[in-house]
């Protein structure tokens, strides 16, 4: 069965330095998303992305974020300075349509120190 | 402000009891919801997906969901203890361009 695939699994940075974790989705789906979710809590919606913009974005999701698809199949989330509050477990997802499911990736646990 | 709301729990059943989970949701545009099971330290994994009003079962899993209450539920059948673990709803944005999800309902079933 077709998967979401995070890179790295873990990733360790100083505050203030620039991170970025990569997806890739589901070949045949057009819809991408990153949530993230600090440990012990909700899972928290980031950002969609469809036909090469965003469709949406959440309060969470200011300057200091963005994202990319750089070629036909990866989709990268960027944190330009982190903080120790970017600590969290960050999951990569994708779908086929509006409305269908989403499939998520492993994750990739960011450790802001 | 789009809000799902579920009781954190814990629900603790016995095995072979039905567990009830619940979850209410504020947006009355949305149209599709979701529920999904999540390990400690894993991803969410999709359960079942409900779309119109009424019942929907997949094995021991039925999801329940009333528009007009905003409410959706998840009745699991049979529990095992392999079956704890948090259950997350989630709901489609009236817009379509998100899901939307609650903090989750761990579920315990002892043995």
């Amino acid at each position: 069965e077709p998967e979401v695939t995070q890179t790295p699994s873990h990733q360790v940075t100083q505050m203030g330095q620039e991170v970025i974790l990569r997806c890739v989705p589901i070949s045949n789906h057009l819809y991408f998303y990153w949530y993230r979710q600090i440990l012990g809590q909700k899972v928290e919606f980031l950002v969609s992305f469809y036909n090469n913009e965003i469709s949406e974005k959440s309060e969470i999701f200011d300057d200091q974020f963005s994202v990319e698809r750089p070629d036909g199949s990866n989709f990268t989330l960027k944190i330009r300075s982190t903080k120790l509050e970017d600590s969290a477990m960050y999951f990569c997802a994708s779908r086929d349509g509006m409305n269908s499911p989403l499939h998520f990736g492993n994750g990739t646990r960011l450790t802001v120190t | 402000q789009k809000e799902v709301e579920q009781n954190s729990g814990p629900l603790s059943v016995p095995e072979g009891a039905i567990a009830s989970l619940n979850c209410t949701y504020s947006d009355r545009g949305s149209q599709s919801f979701f529920w999904y099971r999540q390990y400690s330290g894993k991803s969410p994994e999709l359960i079942m997906s409900i779309y119109s009003n009424g019942d929907k079962e997949d094995g021991r899993f039925t999801a329940q969901l009333n528009k007009a209450s905003q409410y959706v539920s998840l009745l699991i059948r049979d529990s095992q203890p392999s079956d704890s673990a948090t259950y997350l709803c989630a709901v489609e944005s009236q817009a379509g361009t998100a899901l939307i999800f609650g903090k989750g309902t761990t579920l315990s079933v002892s043995s």
